[in-house]
């Protein structure tokens, strides 16, 4: 089965830029989505389709895939935006469609 | 709003049954599947299965097929998950979504707790 592979945490200061990274093979060949989850609450999504921002999320949520890592970039962090982060695929190459979650980033703002 | 409102947390023991349920408005609910998604504590995502309520076709992930029943009943748009006797491993936070290839938006979780 498929395997997106993230690490478990970012450490970054206010205002400077973190990147959250997701490891799949040839992963660039899929659409990935990143979802938000804050401590005692439901995820919610920030990133869809590679790059695409849902309503309402801030401009500084952007996202990237390319051959086998898929970034999630957030700019001049928050103290908000602590949260753990978790990328997702759908994998196509399994006798039936299969969702894959990675095992989520935990993103510290120090 | 497009919503999705879970039942609430439960307490149960080991060999008891539970179905837990999951409400959609604001949406045509037979119109988009309605995913289960399971959270250990401490730990991450992982899809249990997923129901489409326009015909009842389900998927289930292999790591849960025969372990739980999804189903839906679109006259009152609502998705369950049912067990039909816990362990104590079933222990979680479990959330439902709306899904066609993205997960949103997700219900506010419903935590079952299974202890002796």
């Amino acid at each position: 089965s498929y395997v997106l592979t993230q690490p478990p945490s970012v450490s970054v200061a206010p205002g400077q830029t973190a990147r959250l990274t997701c490891g799949g093979n040839n992963i660039g060949a899929n659409s990935v989505h990143w979802y938000q989850q804050k401590p005692g609450q439901a995820p919610v999504l920030v990133v869809s389709d590679n790059s695409d921002r849902p309503s309402g999320i801030p401009e500084r949520f952007s996202g990237s895939n390319s051959g086998h890592t898929a970034t999630l970039t957030i700019s001049r962090v928050e103290a908000g935006d602590e949260a753990d982060y978790y990328c997702q695929v759908w994998d196509t190459e399994s006798d039936h469609p299969d969702v894959v979650f990675g095992g989520g980033t935990k993103l510290t703002v120090l | 709003e497009v919503q999705l409102v879970q039942s609430g947390a439960e307490v149960k023991k080991p060999g008891e049954s539970l179905n837990i349920s999951c409400k959609g408005s604001g949406y045509s609910f037979t119109n988009y599947w309605i995913a289960w998604v399971r959270q250990m504590p401490g730990k991450g995502l992982e899809w249990m299965g997923s129901v489409y309520p326009g015909d009842s076709d389900t998927k289930y992930s292999p790591s849960f097929q025969g372990q739980v029943t999804i189903s839906a009943d679109k006259s009152i748009s609502t998705a369950y998950l049912q067990w039909v006797s816990l362990k104590a491993s079933d222990s979680a936070m479990y959330y439902c979504a709306r899904h066609e290839d993205i997960f949103d938006p997700w219900g506010q979780g419903t935590l079952v707790t299974v202890s002796s």
